[in-house]
């Protein structure tokens, strides 16, 4: 089973900053598979990026994804102030289906 | 416009059993594979069952294998997950979303969720 472990735990920066968040495998996945998700708090997730690097419909361009192997990273160029919420990566495999990382908490500082 | 609306969330004691249910509109229903997520209060997420676009295949969550049945009708465009012998560790939102091969079978649509709290 394919254990994802993001970094950091929290996250703290001010609008207008570049936000880096990292996602790493435990072993080397597919970059078809892997996927980022964005959760404001009283709301369900939405996807950001899946594919590694492709925006789902309606992303702004300042959220983009990279990556290869067992490294993964969703970066947001300028934060703007809706930014501030929780990511997940995700990566989807045989067994179990889909599996989350812990998630990454992006505060404002 | 996609919609996705769960509802049948309850407060159950241990060991007991609820059906949830997820009714979907503005797509397809019958052509896509679909899934339930669950997140207990302040936690992450955990992906609980897939079902695929016929209903004839199905997978799950080895925290929930043998207690949890996920089960559709494309006729009613209704995604149903059984849960039983619950404990207080399936206590969660429980979220229906739809996966695409068109994004790589990443999570593209979810509802809002219900509530399933487990206490005696």
């Amino acid at each position: 089973e394919i254990v994802l472990t993001q970094s950091p735990g929290t996250l703290s920066l001010s609008p207008g900053e570049r936000a880096t968040l990292s996602c790493r495998a435990s072993q080397s996945v597919s970059g078809s598979s892997l996927a980022w998700y964005q959760q404001k708090p009283g709301q369900a997730p939405r996807l950001l990026i899946h594919g590694t690097s492709s925006r789902a419909t309606g992303i702004p361009d300042r959220f983009s994804g990279s990556g290869s192997g067992t490294d993964f990273t969703l970066t947001i160029s300028r934060l703007e102030p809706e930014d501030f919420a929780v990511y997940y990566c995700q990566h989807y495999g045989n067994s179990p289906l889909y599996t989350f990382g812990q998630g990454t908490k992006l505060e404002i500082k | 416009e996609v919609q996705l609306l769960e509802s049948g969330g309850d407060f159950i004691q241990p060991g007991g059993s609820l059906r949830l249910s997820c009714v979907v509109s503005g797509f397809s229903f019958s052509n896509y594979a679909m899934n339930w997520v669950r997140q207990a209060p302040g936690k992450g997420l955990e992906w609980v069952a897939g079902i695929s676009s016929t209903g004839g295949s199905t997978h799950y969550a080895e925290s929930v294998r043998g207690r949890f049945t996920i089960s559709r009708d494309n006729s009613k465009k209704t995604l149903y997950l059984r849960l039983s012998t619950l404990t207080a560790e399936d206590t969660a939102i429980y979220y229906c979303a739809k996966d695409d091969r068109r994004t790589n079978w990443a999570l593209d649509s979810w509802g809002q969720g219900t509530l399933v709290t487990v206490s005696s």
